[in-house]
């Protein structure tokens, strides 16, 4: 199995700051990795795929790097609206893993 | 606009059985694998099972091979995961998911599964 790894597990972060979460894959996936948002009490909802390409009516301040094992996420100019919980995702072997989670707090 | 309903959760005794159900609409049911994803309360994500386009092809995690089996109608754009034996561990909220290649383009608001004695 493909264990994702994230980091941090937490951060506390201020309006406008810029964010960066990393995810680190034990086995290289390509670039078929992808990242999730989930509120408090929603569903996750995609916001980058393969790696680096944008989804439509996703804010451009969101953009995604990286190829083989280790990824970015960040988040340009953080809003308040940004608070929720990030995940990667793997669907490059069976079975498709998910990272732990990173959950960012608005101060 | 793409739409996935879940239902069926509930409350059930340690080695009972339920059965979901995920009404989809929006897009070609059978052109897109479609997936169950589940939460447990306060942790992350993990996936549960996979159904190919055709139906022929069917995956499974390692943690519910054997107890849980999942299906679709096309007929009612609809896909199923029968539960049983369940166990405490699976207590979670159970995501219906539509993949597009590799990324899940969309998530249903999901269905509570309990169980507990």
């Amino acid at each position: 199995e493909n264990v994702l790894t994230q980091s941090p597990d937490f951060q506390s972060v201020t309006p406008k700051e810029k964010v960066t979460i990393t995810c680190r894959a034990s086995q290289s996936v390509g670039s078929s990795l992808h990242w999730y948002q989930q509120k408090p009490d929603q569903s996750p909802k995609l916001l980058i795929k393969y790696a680096s390409q944008s989804i439509s009516g996703v804010p451009s301040r969101f953009s995604g790097s990286g190829s083989g094992t280790d990824f970015a996420l960040t988040i340009n100019g953080l809003e308040a609206e940004d608070a929720a919980t990030y995940y990667c995702h793997q669907s490059s072997s069976f079975p498709t893993t998910f990272g732990q989670g990173t959950r960012l707090e608005i101060k | 606009e793409v739409q996935l309903l879940e239902s069926g959760g509930g409350l059930t005794q340690p080695g009972g059985a339920l059965r979901l159900s995920c009404e989809t609409s929006g897009f070609r049911f059978d052109r897109f694998f479609m997936n169950w994803v589940r939460q447990a309360p306060g942790k992350g994500l993990e996936w549960v099972a996979t159904i190919s386009a055709s139906g022929a092809g069917t995956h499974y995690a390692d943690s519910v091979r054997g107890r849980f089996t999942i299906s679709r109608d096309y007929s009612k754009s609809t896909v199923y995961l029968e539960m049983s034996s369940l166990r405490a561990e699976d207590t979670a909220v159970y995501y219906c998911v539509k993949r597009e290649s590799g990324d899940f383009d969309f998530w249903g608001r999901g269905t509570l599964v309990t169980v507990s004695s």
